[in-house]
């Protein structure tokens, strides 16, 4: 089955840096990636997605990169502010699949004023 | 639109006892997944209901069920629970024909 390995687990950046966060996925076929933001105590939120016919994908401060030939996408946060401190997930499916996200570990940003 | 819920949020339970967790998808949304959330193993699906049917299943003991009924609300029950069943147990809805799934804000369940 398909396996979504996520780095680093935990990023330290200082206030007005970006961040980067990269997963890689196991699964050629995988076409959904999607990436949540679970701030301490609260559910995961969507973000920001991209689907494999895209190669890049931005929505303000955030942005989703997606490199199928190498199977990795990544997330950038630019001009981080305090409150994109949380946890971060990406995870991928394919249409075969359903809805079945399969996730990768989970990167913990702290953003420090 | 009234986000995911879910009820209980909270419960404590002893081994061996048997749990139900229910889950309100989003209005329209036919599809949901269950996922169980730990410290060690992350986010891990358990088992997606589409149209009262289950459609995706994953690698988790039979003691873990589900159900959908036809206005899209769906249960999942633990039975014979053991300490490891600890977790926040998150479902997720989503429309028929996309991948964009919501969650709602869990049941944390503590096996005692």
């Amino acid at each position: 089955g398909e396996n979504v390995e996520q780095h680093p687990s935990t990023l330290s950046v200082q206030e007005g840096d970006s961040a980067v966060i990269k997963c890689t996925y196991s699964d050629s076929a995988s076409n959904y990636f999607p990436w949540y933001k679970q701030e301490l105590g609260k559910r995961p939120q969507l973000i920001i997605d991209i689907r494999s016919n895209v190669g890049e994908k931005k929505d303000q401060r955030i942005a989703v990169t997606l490199n199928k030939t190498a199977k990795h996408f990544s997330l950038h946060i630019t001009e981080t502010q305090p409150e994109d401190s949380a946890v971060y997930f990406c995870a991928a499916t394919k249409a075969a699949a359903g809805n079945k996200l399969t996730f990768g570990g989970g990167t913990r940003v702290l953003v420090k004023p | 639109k009234a986000g995911v819920t879910q009820t209980p949020r909270y419960l404590i339970k002893t081994r061996g006892q048997q749990v139900t967790l229910s889950c309100s998808p989003i209005s329209g949304h036919r599809s949901v997944s269950w996922y169980q959330q730990t410290p060690g193993q992350g986010l891990q699906f358990l088992f997606e209901y589409f149209s009262e049917t289950q459609r995706n299943k994953g690698n988790f003991p039979g003691r873990f069920s589900g159900r959908q009924f036809s206005n899209s609300r769906s249960e999942m029950n633990v039975s014979t629970l053991e300490l490891g069943d600890s977790a926040l147990y998150l479902c997720a809805s989503s429309l028929a024909r996309s991948h964009e799934q919501f969650f709602g804000p869990g049941t944390r369940l503590t096996v005692l």
